[in-house]
C-alpha cells in the first residue's frame, strides 16, 4: 500500500533547463509535504517543504507546487546545475502523526 | 554543529548472525528515528524514540530487531538473527522536534549503515 508514489525512477535534464519531479499521494489526511535530495553514500538532505495551506512554495531555485485536489505535488528546479544530480524523494506527513511516509525516489542526472 | 552520526558505515554478515548499528544523535535533538531502506524503495521509519522512550515501533520486526536509546542520546539498532532480507541501509535521523503539532518535520539524517546479509 503505497501511500506516496514517485512514478518515475529517473530523470534525465540538460544543464541549464528546468527539471520537474513529480510525487503523487492517496491519503488526502496527508497535511504537510517535503522534498529530501540524496547523493550515494550519504543520508537524505532536507531541501524544501510546503503545507497543505499552501499551494506553492519557493526557495532560490526550487520550488514546490501543491495541488490537493488532484493529491499531486512537483519540485521544479530551474536552472538545473550539475550538482543537482541526486536521487530525490518526495515525503508526506499528517500533523497528527508526524511520521514521514516516503517515496522510492527519482533519480535526476543533470547532463553538461 | 556536527551533524548525525553512525557506525559502523559498511557490514557484512551471514544470515543468523546478530549486528548492531549505533547512532549519535545532533546535540540536543529530542527524537531520534531509525530507518530501513532497501534499495530502490524509499525509507521505512523502523522506530521513534522521544528522549528515551518509544513513540512509534509498530513497523519494526520485534522477533529479531531491537533498538534502544539510553538517556535520551545515542542508540543502538540491533538484528538478531540476521536474515536475507535485512539487506538495506540502515538510516539513523534525529530532529528538534517536541511532542505532536506544528509543521516543523525537518529531519537530519546520518550517512547510514550499509548491511549485507550473505
Amino acid at each position: 500500500d503505497q501511500q506516496v508514489k514517485q512514478n518515475s525512477p529517473s530523470l534525465s535534464v540538460q544543464e541549464g533547463r528546468i527539471s520537474i519531479l513529480n510525487c503523487d499521494y492517496t491519503n488526502s489526511m496527508f497535511d504537510y509535504f517535503l522534498w529530501y535530495k540524496k547523493y550515494p553514500a550519504e543520508g537524505p538532505t532536507f531541501l524544501i517543504s510546503i503545507s497543505s495551506i499552501k499551494d506553492k512554495n519557493e526557495d532560490g531555485r526550487f520550488t514546490v507546487f501543491l495541488n490537493k485536489s488532484a493529491k499531486h505535488l512537483s519540485l521544479h528546479i530551474v536552472p538545473s546545475q550539475p550538482g543537482d544530480s541526486a536521487v530525490y524523494f518526495c515525503a508526506a506527513s499528517m500533523d497528527s502523526n508526524y511520521q514521514l511516509i516516503w517515496g522510492a525516489g527519482t533519480k535526476l542526472i543533470i547532463k553538461p | 554543529e556536527a551533524g548525525v552520526a553512525q557506525s559502523p558505515r559498511y557490514k557484512i554478515i551471514e544470515k543468523r548472525q546478530s549486528v548492531a548499528f549505533w547512532c549519535n544523535p545532533i546535540s540536543g535533538h529530542a527524537t531520534l528515528y531509525w530507518y530501513q531502506q532497501i534499495l530502490g524503495q524509499g525509507p521505512k521509519l523502523l522506530i521513534q524514540f522521544q528522549n528515551n522512550g518509544v513513540v512509534d515501533d509498530s513497523q519494526l520486526p520485534k522477533d529479531r530487531f531491537s533498538a534502544e536509546r539510553l538517556k535520551g542520546v545515542d542508540s543502538t539498532l540491533k538484528i538478531q538473527p540476521a536474515k536475507l532480507e535485512d539487506s538495506a541501509v540502515y538510516l539513523c535521523a534525529s530532529s528538534s522536534r517536541l511532542g505532536r503539532g506544528g509543521y516543523n518535520n525537518e529531519q537530519f539524517f546520518g550517512p547510514g549503515t550499509r548491511l549485507t546479509v550473505l
